[in-house]
């Protein structure tokens, strides 16, 4: 365990409404990354964080953005949500130092 | 860019038989390499992985792997399946920086393992 939440673990929502997705982590770590997981396509980047307030965009960056203001806390917002974005979002952290990456529970999450 | 490409999508086989899941990558420079394995409903855990040295590494639950440089591969075996290894399997690579790894993993498209009783 990584000590890494994720919220809300579940989510419906509508088209066109902004959502935000928290993932907090207690272990104080730089390395931050959100990915998305839909079936036929494993797990995506869509935006990674290497400190506070330093943020870089990954592969399925489009319709996303990301906020880090806090060293625990990286922020996912969906700024007017779309049906394509229906998916499970995983927050991952990456040791100090380290190469390995470890997930968060995970949210899912559904746009109506 | 990197890709991963992991050959089977979907494999069914017996409780004791062995396992093998291809995975192919690429990538110009130096990799790290990773397995990792969800159960269902679960996140993602990590099986295995791969930095340097001997190409033959083990992890949890009695899978290993094995990296061959020239084949750009890194398949995963198991020599006797359980049950309880009912999965979705997934290769990842992430390139190698020294002091520590910044940008994120690619992943494959995942296999989806079912052991039949």
């Amino acid at each position: 365990d990584a000590g890494i939440t994720q919220s809300p673990r579940h989510k419906v929502t509508e088209t066109g409404t902004p959502v935000t997705l928290r993932c907090h982590q207690t272990e104080n770590h730089r390395y931050m990354y959100w990915y998305r997981q839909d079936p036929g396509h494993g797990l995506r980047l869509i935006h990674y964080s290497y400190g506070v307030k330093d943020t870089d965009k990954g592969e399925v960056s489009d319709g996303y953005s990301v906020s880090r203001s806090k060293t625990e806390d990286f922020l996912l917002t969906l700024e007017s949500a779309t049906s394509s974005q229906t998916s499970v979002y995983f927050c991952a952290i990456n040791r100090e130092g380290g190469y390995t990456q470890y997930f968060g529970p995970g949210t899912r999450l559904t746009v109506l | 860019a990197q890709s991963v490409s992991q050959h089977n999508h979907h494999v069914i086989l017996s409780e004791a038989a062995s396992l093998e899941l291809g995975c192919n990558y690429s990538y110009g420079g130096t990799v790290n390499l990773f397995w990792y394995v969800q159960y269902p409903g679960q996140h993602l855990q990590l099986l295995l992985k791969y930095f340097s040295g001997d190409p033959l590494v083990k992890g949890i639950k009695g899978f290993e792997a094995e990296f061959i440089k020239s084949k750009f591969s890194f398949n995963l075996r198991k020599p006797s399946v359980q049950w309880s290894d009912t999965a979705e399997y997934f290769c990842a690579v992430g390139p190698r920086y020294s002091g520590g790894g910044a940008d994120g993993l690619t992943f494959g498209k995942g296999t989806h393992l079912i052991i039949q009783p």
